[in-house]
């Protein structure tokens, strides 16, 4: 069949907003969460993490909410800058047999930040 | 820097050909993950090591294989290249398995052509 490139949602903000990027994640059974930033050329770089016994958590400039009654995961990041624009994706950790888990992540958001 | 390591930052290849790939861990992580991400498939987990044992397959072809060193270095090997095998593989360590983060080299961008 034809090949498609990956159609990535996508987020355009003014610098200084705030942004909430979104993801549902498939396991209800997924007990670890974890948002990356993946700018060009690069690898995913870890943001924050959650797990399942939280519903809120903080960093800096970036919280994150997980809401396991809908299986709905949010990125939220203060005053953004243009800095911050790149791919974000959410990462479910599944456990995959025993004591074994694998990290799957989701399609990615592309966030672009308008100066 | 993540400070994991992965040589080389680029190849080229012909289809039918064998290559590997090559990850240093960050010190102290025990263990390493390969993932392959290519423009329609996203990022596709494909084999996770903990200390020199395989502890998870994902989507990993035959011609595909993996191992984990005792200096925890690890190499991923892929066989009988085919054009559809071109994509960015990234190798990520953490300290252990289960829930921590992963964290991300920056990639082996793989063309075959």
């Amino acid at each position: 069949g034809e090949s498609v490139g990956l159609h990535l949602p996508t987020l355009s903000v003014q610098e200084g907003d705030n942004s909430i990027i979104n993801c549902a994640y498939s396991n209800s059974a997924s007990d670890y969460f974890i948002w990356y930033k993946q700018e060009s050329g690069k690898g995913p770089q870890f943001i924050i993490d959650i797990r399942s016994n939280m519903d809120k958590r903080q960093g800096q400039r970036v919280t994150v909410l997980l809401n396991k009654t809908v299986k709905h995961l949010s990125l939220q990041i203060a005053a953004t800058q243009p800095g911050d624009s790149a791919v974000y994706f959410c990462a479910e950790n599944i456990q995959s047999g025993g004591s074994n888990y694998k990290l799957t992540f989701g399609k990615g958001t592309l966030l672009t930040v308008n100066p | 820097d993540s400070g994991v390591t992965q040589t080389p930052k680029h190849l080229i290849t012909a289809t039918g050909q064998r290559v590997t790939l090559r990850c240093s861990p960050r010190s102290g992580d025990l263990s390493v993950y390969w993932y392959q991400q290519s423009l329609d498939q996203g990022l596709q987990f494909l084999i996770h090591y903990y200390n020199g044992e395989e502890r998870a397959k994902g989507n990993i072809l035959e011609r595909f294989s993996a191992q984990q060193f005792p200096d925890l270095h690890s190499e991923l090997n892929l066989s009988s290249l085919e054009l559809g095998d071109s994509a960015l593989y990234f190798c990520a360590s953490s300290p252990r398995h289960g829930n921590s983060p992963l964290h991300f080299g920056n990639g082996t961008r793989l063309t075959v052509t």
